[in-house]
């Protein structure tokens, strides 16, 4: 059984188009990531939800909004897709993390978008 | 500036070489975390450290953070191919943040 599965782990499509991106986890986790990979590898927060609330919005455009409808779906739906948006995009989990120290993150396999 | 860097950010050895790399900061951390991620794969936890001068074995993968738990090292012993990968260091400093990660390749 997948621990975090996210869908699709491909999507191509065309600028100005709004895309979804699904997210579940099996794990019973209270915490929910998405996480942005760009092309140099670098992998940055985007948003944090703990019990299905916001707790973490980095500095991210508001064409990208999360959904979490219950504990264990966290899914990211993003407007205007812009070529710039194209990265991997990663759904991840864990344990609430109290300030200052870290649990283990489970990560889905991620999801590669690619806007022509 | 980044909280985490990572060096080197590259890496090419050959199999059965030694290699270490790090994770610096000037900020100081209750933890810290390594993980390695495969091409097409999410990241995957190796080791979490938590105690200044801590050192962790993983067979042939030896992890330390720093006595003042600002670094840490993660060294590989007679790398393999199944070695390759991207490396990354992991803190909470108030959010979930990686190091900007060390690519290794192993070659035959």
């Amino acid at each position: 059984d997948t621990a975090v599965s996210q869908t699709p782990k491909y999507l191509v499509t065309q600028m100005g188009n709004d895309k979804s991106i699904k997210c579940e986890q099996n794990l019973g986790h209270d915490t929910m990531y998405w996480y942005k990979q760009d092309s140099k590898k670098f992998l940055k927060i985007m948003f944090s939800y703990n019990n299905k609330e916001l707790i973490i919005n980095e500095t991210v455009p508001n064409r990208f909004s999360p959904k979490s409808p219950d504990k264990a779906h966290l899914n990211l739906h993003i407007n205007s897709l812009e070529l710039g948006d194209s990265a991997v995009y990663f759904c991840a989990s864990s344990h609430a993390e109290g300030w200052g120290g870290v649990t283990e993150a489970f990560f889905g396999q991620g999801t590669r978008l690619t806007v022509v | 500036t980044q909280l985490l860097e990572q060096s080197p950010q590259f890496l090419s050895i050959q199999e059965g070489e030694n290699l270490t790399v790090y994770c610096n900061s000037s900020s100081v951390f209750s933890s810290l975390q390594w993980y390695r991620q495969e091409p097409g794969e999410g990241p995957v936890l190796l080791v979490t450290v938590v105690t200044g001068g801590e050192v962790k074995k993983l067979k042939r993968l030896t992890f330390q953070f720093g006595d003042a738990r600002k670094d840490s090292s993660l060294h590989i012993t007679a790398a393999q191919t199944g070695d390759t990968g991207l490396y990354l260091c992991r803190v909470n400093a108030g959010k979930s943040t990686f190091g900007d990660g060390t690519t290794l390749t192993v070659k035959p």
